[in-house]
Formats: structure tokens, sequence, C-alpha cells
């Protein structure tokens, strides 16, 4: 049972435009939420979180948006560049769990020129 | 970027040998871990460790071993290979703690293993 679901595999969108890609969770303990960008032959490296006491949170082109009631958060990148083109995972923590991360499976978007 | 190592970086083996895998990390971070990746699951976590000797098991830890002598080495050890065991591996790391904030883990570059 997947705990943290990434529904969509796939995104294209056009350079300029906004990318919004979607998480949704099960589990009503996770109180600390990532994304994770993946370009091939890379770890993951770390972009942008979100803390439970929060709805929002920005880092220059990129915000997270957390909406605790409905078990969903949401990465909008704007505007979309090539270089953003990778597989973004989501992924939720419980701050009591040793820090432990559940990961959805991933969505790979292409940002077309 | 965040000093983590791992090797090899690629290896071919047959099914029934053991194999360990090695992370190292420069950090001097408590916390370390191992996922694998695999199409369809994302990153699903092996073992973890907070603390030189102390470790635990994770979602996937069947068929799985790991030991930590030291903080800077993290070693996963297949006891005997299957081709299941074919994946991406990815050691992380993540800065001592505490309180309510929480810090982001460091990944490493990762281990492709085939098991034939």
């Amino acid at each position: 049972d997947q705990q943290v679901k990434q529904n969509s595999p796939s995104l294209s969108v056009q350079e300029g435009r906004i990318s919004i890609l979607n998480c949704d969770y099960t589990n009503s303990m996770f109180d600390y939420f990532l994304w994770y960008k993946k370009y091939p032959a890379e770890g993951p490296t770390f972009l942008i979180s979100i803390s439970s006491i929060k709805d929002k949170n920005e880092d220059g082109r990129f915000t997270v948006f957390l909406n605790k009631s409905a078990k969903h958060l949401s990465l909008h990148i704007v505007p979309s560049q090539p270089g953003d083109s990778a597989v973004y995972f989501c992924a939720a923590t419980n701050s009591g769990s040793a820090r432990q991360l559940t990961f959805g499976s991933g969505t790979q978007l292409t940002v077309l020129p | 970027d965040a000093g983590i190592t791992q090797s090899p970086r690629h290896k071919v083996t047959e099914t029934g040998t053991p194999v360990t895998l090695r992370c190292h990390q420069t950090e001097n971070h408590r916390y370390m871990y191992w996922y694998r990746q695999d199409p369809g699951h994302g990153l699903r976590l092996i073992h973890y460790s907070y603390g030189v000797k102390d470790t635990d098991k994770g979602e996937v830890s069947d068929g799985y071993s790991v030991s930590r002598s030291k903080t800077e080495d993290f070693l996963l050890t297949l006891e005997s290979a299957t081709s299941s065991q074919t994946s991406v591996y990815f050691c992380a790391i993540s800065e001592r703690s505490g309180g309510n904030y929480y810090n982001e883990q460091f990944f490493g570059p990762g281990t492709r293993l085939t098991v034939l």
C-alpha cells in the first residue's frame, strides 16, 4: 500500500509555461514534505520542502502548496525551463521516525523548447 | 555538494554470490540510509543507521544486511544475490537534527547492480 502517490508518471509543458506536479498521501502522521529532482545517472537532489504547519513555501521559481485536509501537495515551477526536465519525487516523513523518508514513484517532467 | 561517494558505481554479479556496496561520507552526518530505486516504485528504504553500530530495518530489508563501524562508512551486503535485487542503490546522509526541525537527506550518485 503506497503511502505517497504520484499518479502522473509523466508531464510535458512548453518552455515558459507553468509546470504543476501533484502528490497525494494517506498517512496522517506525516508532518514534513519534500520534493527531490533527479537527472539520469545521478542521485536525487533536494529541491524544496514544507512543514505541515504551513500551506505554502516558495523558493525562486519553485513553490510547494500543501492541502492537509485533502492530503495533497503540489509543486509549481514558473516559468518552466528546459533544464527543469528531470524526474521529480515527492517524499514525506514523520518527525518522530528517525528522519525516514517515504517516496512517491516519481513524475518525469519534460519541458519542450 | 555533500561529500558522499558510493563504490562500486556499477557491478554485474551472478545469482547466489555475496555483494557488498560501500557508502562513504566526509560530512560527519549522524544518519545514513540505503535505498533502492526501481521503475514504478520510486525510492524504497532498505536499512538506515542513526549512529555507529546503530542500525534498523526499512521497508524492503529482506535479503540485505548493513554495518556501520565508523561514522563515515555504511556498508550494504546482499548475502546471496538474486535477480530481484537488480536495481539502482542510493546511499543518503542526513545531519544531526534537533527539536522540531528536519534536515533534508543528501544522496550519493548511486550504484547500478545487475544480478544475472
